[in-house]
């Protein structure tokens, strides 16, 4: 079975600073990598999503993640963080090859202070 | 884009009572729906995956007769948390995936609607 591991639960920055939350996933085939953000008071909305090609990933609101398929991670980068980007955010993963069930990782809750 | 709603958002109901929670996809159509269960500070949990006219898919550990889930249509699945007590209390989320091409729903990502805040006293 597939697994996902967030290891940052918590992280805190000043703006302007830069953010990597780390995401690991246990699953040898073929996968589908999906990053959510819940912002404060709303509902889960898709970041960005890796399925095939280029391992960089471009997103909204100038985020990116890479795949790195040695390591089995999936990276969410962004240069500078802006007091906005204050959520939650959660790593998903479902095994591609027509399997659609989809893991969730525990998810990192940011705050960026002002 | 993509719409789910999630009907109510907020309950509150004694102990032995049965709630219903509808979700609903607003512009497309989902033959695939997930219901969440998730606890403060924690993740996700998928309780079922629901497909439209057929029976969902519990995960381990989840009762089928405590969380009946019915997927009528294409556009509409519910979820009714029955005689429920106090340890049901949590927030529950669904979420639906559009269908991509060709039918196919394994790399679309999900659609999340904004969640129902159950209370039982």
């Amino acid at each position: 079975a597939q697994s996902v591991s967030q290891h940052n639960h918590h992280v805190i920055l000043s703006e302007a600073a830069s953010l990597e939350l780390g995401c690991n996933y246990s699953y040898g085939g073929t996968v589908n990598l999906f990053w959510y953000v819940q912002y404060p008071g709303q509902h889960l909305q898709l970041l960005l999503k890796y399925f095939s090609g280029d391992p960089l990933v471009k997103g909204i609101k100038g985020f990116e993640a890479e795949f790195i398929k040695s390591k089995f991670s999936f990276n969410l980068r962004k240069p500078s963080v802006q007091w906005s980007d204050t959520a939650e955010y959660f790593c998903a993963v479902n095994a591609g090859g027509g399997s659609y069930i989809p893991t969730f990782g525990r998810g990192t809750s940011l705050i960026v202070h002002p | 884009g993509a719409v789910v709603s999630q009907h109510p958002s907020w309950v509150i109901c004694k102990s032995g009572t049965s709630v219903k929670i509808e979700c609903r996809s607003l512009d497309f159509q989902a033959t695939t729906m997930f219901w969440y269960r998730q606890f403060p500070k924690q993740s996700l949990m998928l309780m079922a995956t629901s497909n439209e006219g057929s029976k969902a898919t519990y995960e381990q550990g989840v009762e089928k007769d405590k969380f009946l889930i019915n997927h009528a249509s294409l556009t509409l699945s519910t979820l009714t948390v029955t005689s429920a007590h106090p340890e049901d209390s949590s927030f529950y989320i669904c979420s639906a995936k559009v269908l991509g091409q060709g039918n196919r729903v394994s790399n679309q990502p999900q659609h999340f609607g904004d969640g129902t805040r159950l209370s039982i006293l």
